[in-house]
């Protein structure tokens, strides 16, 4: 079974220029999270999608930021403008349920450089 | 949940060597632990997660133990290897949420 992927693996643009990250979650996965790791520092949540609607968007840290699922399978994530601070790696996991004790698989990340 | 704390932030152990790292969590409203272990670019991989108080869990030479009185977590790596060079990161979960909070992991190089 094919895990979590992610696309690309790794971007560098230029401050103002804008970037879309895709995350293809785990088949038949309805849960759909999105983390960021900023240098030295700890993973941090993002949002969250159930198939194709958003359930807890409060991670994302402003409206440069725009997550979408349409049609509850694949995810995007863009980032526009972007700014030098959103520099990281920027994790998709998925999981069947969502809930306590439930584990989230994760992608490889895309590391995103903002020069 | 507001704070997972992991330590040491690195260590370096000589193959053979058995070694352990703490992750700390405050105790009220808890309700899992994760250990996920993450070489880079690759895909984080999950070794445990644990719920109860007094869990106890093995995969191979690796072990993990959770205190949810006091609030922390231990897993042990019993005789390094250089393939168990990685960054061993913890999460938790408070009752309510699904949300992972994440500390900062623990690089261990051997």
């Amino acid at each position: 079974e094919a895990g979590v992927t992610q696309f690309p693996s790794h971007s560098v643009i230029e401050k103002g220029q804008t970037v879309t990250l895709r995350c293809d979650p785990i088949s038949g996965h309805d849960n759909l999270y999105w983390y960021r790791r900023v240098m030295g520092k700890e993973i941090k949540f993002l949002l969250h999608f159930v198939k194709e609607s958003k359930q807890d968007e409060s991670g994302m840290p402003n409206n440069r930021f725009l997550a979408e699922r349409t049609g509850g399978t694949y995810s995007t994530l863009k980032v526009q403008p972007a700014e030098l601070e959103d520099s990281g790696v920027y994790f998709c996991a998925s999981s069947q349920a969502s809930g306590q004790g439930i584990v989230q698989y994760f992608g490889p990340g895309t590391r995103l450089t903002v020069l | 949940i507001l704070n997972v704390e992991q330590s040491p932030q690195s260590l370096h152990v000589q193959e053979g060597d058995s070694t352990n790292f703490t992750c700390s969590f405050p105790s009220s409203n808890f309700y899992a632990l994760h250990w996920y272990r993450w070489e880079t670019a690759k895909s984080p991989e999950a070794l445990f997660v644990m719920t109860l108080n007094g869990d106890e869990k093995k995969k191979g030479r690796i072990s993990a133990t959770l205190n949810t009185k006091e609030g922390y977590s231990y897993l042990y790596i019993k005789g390094s290897q250089p393939e168990d060079s990685a960054t061993y990161l913890c999460a938790a979960q408070s009752s309510g949420t699904y949300k992972y909070i994440f500390g900062t992991g623990t690089r261990l190089k051997v």
